[in-house]
């Protein structure tokens, strides 16, 4: 596709239910990446891939969110047990390769509410 | 301390001023500076990437690496309208740790 794209744009929940979000990254794109984004912040790493492979978790905050690029392309991020402190903005880059000066190209995030 | 630190602003110029946006940082392994803008509900894009001490220039922003004083900065000239953004400074450490560490941004807005 022409860009990164991000799923559902908004996501409202209520707490206690589980949410999933879906990146789709740059087609060709090796490294996916999962950032959180609180208004007003930077971007906090979460996670992020090498083709399928999971390189680094050390971001997410707790045992209750997980994330997935089962074929190193398409990556899901979810979240179980969502609790209030989960809402914010939750973006996903990509990149063409792995060295450490290429370029990451975001999404247009994921603005997660939870009630 | 925090390993990147950024004064959030906000910043408000006149059209046509130079604008300095700076970071410090606390890790003397860190090699890669970026500094990324961020439109208002647009994710953050890439506007210039330095990895050694010095400037780099690409028309009117200049980036600059001062890795003795760990201090990084973002120079605007003749800065526009269109330059009203959050400007993010984020860093690489070498090796393998491919983890962006992020500045909190700093908020400008140019006034016609």
């Amino acid at each position: 596709g022409a860009g990164v794209s991000q799923s559902p744009r908004y996501k409202v929940t209520k707490r206690g239910q589980d949410v999933a979000l879906r990146c789709d990254p740059i087609s060709g794109h090796v490294s996916l990446y999962w950032y959180r984004q609180a208004l007003g912040q930077g971007p906090e790493f979460l996670t992020y891939f090498n083709y399928e492979a999971q390189q680094d978790k050390s971001g997410l905050p707790n045992d209750r969110f997980s994330a997935e690029r089962p074929e190193g392309s398409i990556s899901t991020l979810t979240i179980q047990r969502t609790e209030q402190r989960d809402s914010a903005m939750y973006r996903c880059a990509s990149s063409l390769a792995r060295g450490v000066r290429d370029t990451q190209y975001f999404g247009p995030g994921t603005r997660l509410t939870v009630l | 301390q925090k390993e990147v630190e950024q004064d959030p602003g906000p910043l408000s110029v006149p059209e046509g001023a130079i604008v300095s946006l700076n970071c410090t940082y606390s890790n003397s392994a860190f090699q890669y500076f970026m500094w990324y803008r961020q439109y208002s509900r647009k994710g953050p894009e890439l506007l210039m990437y330095t990895y050694s001490s010095g400037n780099k220039e690409d028309g009117r922003f200049t980036a600059q690496v001062d890795k003795s004083s760990k201090y990084i900065s973002l120079f605007i000239r003749d800065s526009q309208p269109s330059d009203s953004a959050t400007y993010l400074c984020a860093i690489l450490n070498a090796g393998n740790n491919r983890k962006l560490i992020w500045g909190l941004g700093t908020s400008l807005a140019v006034n016609p």
